[in-house]
């Protein structure tokens, strides 16, 4: 039961251009999302990350939009460049048994920014 | 500063040896955390603690066993490795605000595993 779903595998997107990277949940008790980045060979990164309480975030040319109602949500990079290039992994937390806060992972998404 | 550091980045194993793989954090973390990374998996928990002296099951601990003796370091044992636990293994720290675990988790550089 993937409670975390990154529906696209793949996404290019033209230099300058806008990346908009998606993610769905199921689990109406997450309460925290996160964006991390990841490059070949390399751990995770964590990028930006949203509460339950808002619906947007933003950091530079990063964005994230939370729609609780339609459980949805979306990473947009403006103006996206080349270095951008990576594995987006979308994850949202939840309490856990035991007071710990569960972290569950969609399974990424692979943006490539053509120059 | 180191941040999380994995040791091996790179092993292979026969069916049936055992091996640990260690992970050292130098942020002073309560909370650390091993993952698996799989084709079209994600990240699947294996095992995680929130202390020292303190381990629990995530979502896939059959065949593994952990052992958190140190703040510091966090260890992931392959007691008889099999074909499927080959995989890209990652170590995890985190730190709680005010009790409460809604921030990011620093990630080590990985582990490649094969067993044959």
């Amino acid at each position: 039961d993937q409670q975390v779903k990154q529906n696209s595998p793949s996404l290019s997107v033209q230099e300058g251009r806008i990346s908009i990277l998606n993610c769905d949940y199921t689990n109406s008790m997450f309460d925290y999302f996160l964006w991390y980045k990841k490059y070949p060979a390399e751990g995770p990164t964590f990028l930006i990350s949203i509460s339950s309480i808002k619906d947007k975030n933003e950091d530079g040319r990063f964005t994230v939009f939370l729609n609780k109602s339609a459980k949805h949500l979306s990473l947009h990079i403006v103006p996206s460049q080349p270095g951008d290039s990576a594995v987006y992994f979308c994850a949202a937390s939840a309490l856990g048994s035991g007071g710990y806060q569960k972290v569950t992972f969609g399974t990424g998404t692979k943006l490539q920014v053509i120059p | 500063n180191a941040g999380v550091t994995q040791t091996p980045k790179f092993r292979v194993l026969k069916t049936g040896q055992s091996m640990t793989l260690l992970c050292a954090q130098d942020m002073n973390h309560e909370y650390m955390y091993w993952y698996r990374q799989d084709p079209g998996m994600g990240l699947r928990l294996i095992h995680y603690s929130v202390g020292e002296g303190t381990t629990a099951k995530g979502e896939v601990p059959d065949g593994y066993n952990v052992s958190r003796l140190k703040k510091q370091n966090f260890l992931l044992g392959l007691e008889s490795a099999a074909p499927s636990q080959t995989s890209v293994y990652f170590c995890a720290s985190s730190y709680s605000i005010g009790g409460l675990l809604n921030t990011e988790a620093f990630f080590g550089q990985g582990t490649r595993l094969t067993v044959v």
